[in-house]
């Protein structure tokens, strides 16, 4: 069955620390990557996204992403948080053939202290 | 707005109840998905609609939820019999096939409480 995991479930950092959550999937076909933030008391909202092309990718914010195929791993990286990074990620796969539904990690809480 | 609404917002019902859900879409839009998620979890796939088309349901959506989206614009999920177990967020997005990519955008969510 398709999975999506993510290993963090709650990460507490110092303003100005490096991110680095981790997000492996299951599915071995083309799939299309996207991690998700939900801040406090918003929706869920696009962070980055990656298709094809270039595996490292840029989102807002600072944030990036890189895609490793031979891991199944598209971690989420920041080279320096902010309290205003405080919020729930989510990690979610689609296969690229169908452009269906997506499946999501649990989620990491990200906690950032100023 | 031009985002992705729902409503309500926010809904309680006793048990036995019957519920039903709003989603209007991202106008342009003409694929609606709908999730449910629960505390500490990701979202979870429900189905999804093509235009008017209901193009796949998830296991998890038993006989008593029943979703549609008559004029391929917005869509209502209804759930009957309503169970405690059906608390939830119950969420919808909507894409564009057109642009060939499965980028969905997310509503607010509507938070069923069942007593």
């Amino acid at each position: 069955a398709q999975s999506v995991s993510q290993h963090n479930h709650h990460v507490i950092l110092s303003e100005a620390a490096s991110l680095e959550l981790g997000c492996n999937y299951s599915y071995g076909g083309t799939v299309n990557l996207f991690w998700y933030v939900q801040y406090p008391g918003q929706h869920l909202q696009l962070l980055l996204k990656y298709f094809s092309g270039d595996p490292l990718v840029k989102g807002i914010k600072g944030f990036e992403a890189e895609f490793i195929k031979s891991k199944f791993s598209f971690n989420l990286r920041k080279p320096s948080v902010q309290w205003s990074d405080t919020a729930e990620y989510f990690c979610a796969v689609s296969r690229g053939s169908t452009l269906g539904r997506l499946y999501f990690g649990r989620g990491t809480q990200l906690t950032v202290w100023p | 707005d031009t985002g992705v609404s729902q409503d309500p917002r926010h809904k309680i019902t006793k048990r036995g109840q019957n519920v039903t859900f709003r989603c209007d879409p991202i106008s342009e839009h003409n694929r609606l998905y709908w999730y449910r998620q629960t505390l500490g979890q990701g979202p979870e796939f429900l189905t999804y609609f093509q235009n008017e088309a209901q193009l796949e349901k998830s296991r998890l959506l038993s006989d008593r939820f029943s979703a549609e989206r008559p004029k391929g614009s917005f869509s209502t999920l209804e759930i009957q019999r309503t169970e405690q177990g059906d608390s939830a967020m119950y969420l919808c997005a909507s894409s564009s096939v057109a642009e060939g990519r499965n980028e969905q955008f997310f509503g607010p969510g509507t938070r069923l409480t069942v007593l």
